[in-house]
C-alpha cells in the first residue's frame, strides 16, 4: 500500500529553467507534508513543507503547492541550478504534531544541465 | 554542533551475524527513528521512539531490533532473520513538541553483507 507516490523516477531540466516535481497521495489523515533533497550515500536535507490549511508556501526559490482535493502535491524550484541535482523526496505526516512518522515516496532524481 | 551521528559509516557483516548501528542526538528531542532506503525506493520505516524506554514497530521490523535507554541514543540491532539486510540506513529526529516540524536525519549507514 503506496501511501505517498512520486509516478516520476527522473526529470532532467536545463539551468535557469523551471523543475517541477509531483507527488500524490492516499492517506486523508495526512496533514503535513514535507520536501527532502539527498545526495548519494548522504543523509536527507530538508527543504520546505506544508501544513494542509494551506495550499502554498514559498521559500526562496522553492514553492510548494497542495491540492487536497486530488490529493496531489508538486515542488517548483525556480530558477533551477546544477546544484540542485540530486534525489527529491515528499512525505505525508498525520497527528498535528512533531511526533510521528514520516511516510516518503520513492523519490525522484533531478538533473539540472548547465 | 548539533546533530545526529551515525556510526559507522560503511560496515560490512557475514552472513548469520547481527550487527549494531549507532545514533546519536545532541539536540534534545525526544523522539528518534531508523528508516532504510533501498535503490528506487523511498525510505520506509523501521522502528520509532517517541520517549525513553519505548519504542513501536515501523512497516518493515521484521529482523531488526531497537533500544531506547538514554533520550540521545537509538541504536538498531539488524539480526541474521533479516533476509535482505543490505541497504542504506537512516537515523532521524523530531522534537517533543505539539505542532508539526521536520525531522532531522543523519549522514547514513551503508550495511553490506558479503
Amino acid at each position: 500500500d503506496q501511501q505517498v507516490k512520486q509516478n516520476s523516477p527522473s526529470l532532467s531540466v536545463q539551468e535557469g529553467r523551471i523543475s517541477i516535481l509531483n507527488c500524490d497521495y492516499t492517506n486523508s489523515m495526512f496533514d503535513y507534508f514535507l520536501w527532502y533533497k539527498k545526495y548519494p550515500a548522504e543523509g536527507p536535507t530538508f527543504l520546505i513543507s506544508i501544513s494542509s490549511i494551506k495550499d502554498k508556501n514559498e521559500d526562496g526559490r522553492f514553492t510548494v503547492f497542495l491540492n487536497k482535493s486530488a490529493k496531489h502535491l508538486s515542488l517548483h524550484i525556480v530558477p533551477s541550478q546544477p546544484g540542485d541535482s540530486a534525489v527529491y523526496f515528499c512525505a505525508g505526516k498525520a497527528g498535528g504534531t512533531s511526533y510521528g512518522k514520516l511516510t516518503f515516496g520513492q523519490g525522484t532524481i533531478l538533473t539540472v544541465h548547465p | 554542533d548539533g546533530g545526529i551521528t551515525q556510526s559507522p559509516k560503511y560496515l560490512f557483516r557475514k552472513e548469520g551475524q547481527n550487527v549494531t548501528l549507532s545514533c546519536e542526538q545532541n539536540l534534545n528531542h525526544d523522539a528518534m527513528y531508523w528508516y532504510r532506503q533501498d535503490p528506487g525506493q523511498g525510505l520506509r520505516l523501521i522502528y520509532y521512539s517517541q520517549i525513553v524506554n519505548d519504542f513501536q514497530k515501523g512497516d518493515i521490523a521484521e529482523g531488526y531490533s531497537v533500544s531506547r535507554e538514554k533520550k540521545e541514543s537509538f541504536p538498531l540491532t539488524v539480526t541474521s532473520a533479516q533476509k535482505n539486510p543490505t541497504a542504506f540506513y537512516l537515523c532521524a529526529s523530531t522534537p517533543g513538541q505539539v505542532g508539526n516540524t521536520e525531522a532531522f536525519f543523519g549522514q547514513g549507514t551503508r550495511l553490506t553483507v558479503v
